[in-house]
């Protein structure tokens, strides 16, 4: 089955830890998307990549890094200097808009991320 | 720019009422609409999306309709039921960039 697939599910980290998010697709989609999601509130957009070996960042980056050495993969690393990363995070894929009419993102399941 | 204006909730219905979410959006250019759903604990599942004026969405008795001229897309079902219960995200997606843009999300609650 295609899809999106994020690990681990739950993660705990101790303050001044980098933690690394997983974020691994099969649909063969050349963008990925990072949002963060607060309890009781939308998506934000911390990264995204359209390419690979290419990333932008989104409205709220700072303390997060990213990389995309490979079309399926784009794993995000919370570090230190995040002062309040306990939140749930999403991974998005889609088409690129000029090889399809619809460029609806497909998402994974999440990922938890508490501080303790 | 670009933006998504959402209803906001929570909204509590009985069950087989109708039920109604309204989305309205600023954009350049001609965006394609989507309505997400998120239940607890889970990513976001497409539920339906539109991708030109006029055109409706339609899946699981729920509907959306392209509004250009009112810059709408609330959505819409005829008779809810407990297995609604969710958060209710519109959506914007502009070709230009490949970029998204969310609402801020509704909470539906369906009590029997």
């Amino acid at each position: 089955d295609g899809g999106i697939t994020q690990s681990p599910k739950y993660l705990f980290r101790k303050e001044g830890q980098n933690v690394t998010l997983s974020c691994e697709q099969n649909l063969n989609h050349d963008a990925m998307y990072w949002y963060r999601q607060d309890p009781g509130q939308g998506l934000r957009l911390i990264y995204y990549s359209q390419i690979v070996n290419d990333f932008q960042k989104g409205d709220i980056a700072e303390g997060y890094s990213v990389s995309r050495e490979k079309k399926e993969s784009f794993p995000l690393t919370v570090t230190s200097a995040q002062k309040n990363p306990t939140a749930f995070y999403l991974c998005a894929s889609t088409e690129l808009a000029g090889r399809s009419s619809y460029n609806e993102q497909f998402f994974g399941p999440g990922t938890r991320l508490t501080v303790l | 720019g670009n933006s998504v204006t959402q209803m906001e909730g929570p909204v509590t219905l009985s069950e087989e009422a109708f039920l109604t979410i309204n989305c309205t959006y600023t954009a350049t250019g001609y965006p394609s609409l989507f309505w997400y759903v998120q239940y607890p604990g889970e990513g976001l599942q497409l539920l339906l999306k539109a991708t030109k004026a006029d055109d409706k969405g339609s899946n699981k008795g729920f509907e959306a309709t392209y509004r250009k001229e009112t810059t709408s897309f609330h959505l819409e079902k005829g008779s809810v039921q407990v297995s609604d219960s969710a958060v209710y995200f519109c959506a914007l997606g502009k070709h230009t960039g490949n970029q998204f843009y969310f609402g801020t999300g509704t909470s539906l609650t369906v009590i029997p």
